[in-house]
């Protein structure tokens, strides 16, 4: 199994300023992936992060809201551009298992972002 | 297209009493079917899967699931429930040529003293 790190676990940020969410897996994988789970919801995937090549986003996401790095193949960041209060959610960083169990993905702790 | 229909969003029992969860998907193709379970807030822990072989599958805490083809279904049960067994329990399918997760709408399980 992965152990997925996440920061920071929560923040309070004011409408208009950007917060960039740190994801740190303590082995290397492939694919990364950064989930949004609005209050109630369910997850909802913002895009797949690859090292190496940009990231695919979904439909309903775009780069300049949410750019992506991933400049290595333990860590990514998720940017979080020009918030407003819609984008209160708990982000989530998850990745793609290797080896035998290699159907699940492994999920870090969230953030959980309030805009304000 | 796949999708994934958890038929419940709350789920109330009693300690100590069974439960299901239920959860049904439609695919064309041939799915891998998942329960993660999140506790308040944390992140989500992989309950149990399905790949293949024995349809019955035991995972973490005394859950298990049964994978029914026939019905497209993946319920999930616990025999005797526990206070600790409160959380949101999500399902989820992914066909076997896409590696992206197709999730559920989430049932919250309350447990009632």
């Amino acid at each position: 199994s992965a152990v997925i790190s996440q920061k920071p676990s929560r923040d309070i940020c004011q409408r208009g300023t950007s917060l960039t969410i740190q994801c740190q897996v303590d082995s290397q994988v492939t694919m990364m992936f950064w989930y949004r789970q609005q209050p109630g919801q369910s997850l909802t995937l913002i895009a797949t992060a690859n090292q190496g090549s940009e990231a695919t986003y979904e439909s309903g996401f775009v780069i300049d809201k949410f750019p992506i790095s991933r400049p290595n193949l333990t860590f990514s960041t998720l940017t979080v551009s020009n918030m407003s209060p819609e984008d209160s959610s708990i982000y989530l960083c998850s990745v793609d298992s290797l080896g035998d169990s290699y159907n699940e993905q492994f999920f870090g702790p969230g953030t959980r972002l309030t805009v304000l | 297209a796949q999708s994934v229909t958890q038929l419940d969003s709350q789920v109330p029992v009693f300690e100590e009493a069974p439960v299901e969860l239920r959860c049904n998907y439609s695919s064309s193709v041939s799915v891998y079917l998942f329960w993660y379970v999140q506790y308040p807030n944390q992140g989500l822990q992989l309950l149990l899967k399905y790949l293949s072989g024995s349809t019955l599958v035991k995972g973490i805490n005394g859950f298990e699931a049964e994978f029914n083809k026939s019905q497209t279904s993946f319920h999930l049960r616990k025999p005797s429930v526990h206070i600790s067994d409160t959380a949101e329990y999500f399902c989820a399918v992914r066909s076997d040529s896409n590696y992206q997760l197709i999730w559920g709408a989430g049932t919250k399980l309350i447990i009632k003293p």
